[in-house]
């Protein structure tokens, strides 16, 4: 069965420095999405993305995040200058269309945890 | 933005009872998954369910959309069951919109 996945499952990083999390989504979907989740708290949601550009970002998102698809096949997430609230659980999910209506799927996630 | 709370917060059964996990939401919404988030962080899709029943071996859900709530049925629970149940919605006309998340039950099954 198709599923989506992250790389690396775990990342340590300083603080102030760029990372860059992998997602490799389901082959035929098209829309694709980046969620966080703090130690202990629900998940939120970051962006959503849509043929080649952003189509939804949360307040969350800010400047120092992007995403990117650089590619056919990988939708990564970067962020510039690392904090110590970054450190985070950090899903991809994909959906194969956003209308009709159906479920998005997830990835295991990557555990960021900056120091 | 939709708001989405779930009830209890914090479940603790012993292995074999049965149990009721409650989501409401404050919106229509075209999309309602529930999942369960493992020890290792993992979020496991449980149901793609924005309305209507379905089952999967001993777990089950029900959403009644006009009524703005979700429903999921764990039967004979087990250790293994143990774990964050989140609840997540997509409005409706939201078009890309992510999910909104709830606070979860955090459920646990003594042996």
């Amino acid at each position: 069965e198709p599923e989506v996945t992250q790389t690396p499952s775990h990342q340590v990083t300083q603080m102030g420095q760029e990372v860059i999390l992998r997602c490799v989504p389901i082959s035929n979907h098209l829309y694709f999405y980046w969620y966080r989740q703090i130690l202990g708290q629900k998940v939120e949601f970051l962006v959503s993305f849509y043929n080649n550009e952003i189509s939804e970002k949360s307040e969350i998102f800010d400047d120092q995040f992007s995403v990117e698809r650089p590619d056919g096949s990988n939708f990564t997430l970067k962020i510039r200058s690392t904090k110590l609230e970054d450190s985070a659980m950090y899903f991809c999910a994909s959906r194969i269309a956003a209308t009709p209506y159906n479920e998005q799927f997830f990835g295991p996630g990557t555990r960021l945890t900056v120091l | 933005g939709i708001q989405v709370e779930q009830s209890p917060p914090d479940l603790i059964l012993q292995e074999g009872a049965n149990s009721t996990l409650r989501c409401n939401f404050s919106d229509s919404v075209n999309n309602l998954q529930w999942f369960h988030q493992n020890p290792w962080g993992q979020l496991i899709n449980l149901f793609y369910i924005p309305s209507g029943t379905k089952q999967n071996g001993r777990l089950s859900a029900t959403t009644v959309a006009t009524e703005r709530y979700s429903l999921l049925y764990i039967s004979s629970s087990q250790t293994t069951d143990s774990g964050v149940y989140f609840c997540a919605v997509e409005r409706s006309g939201g078009g890309a919109d992510g999910l909104t998340f709830g606070k979860g039950t955090h459920l646990i099954i003594q042996p």
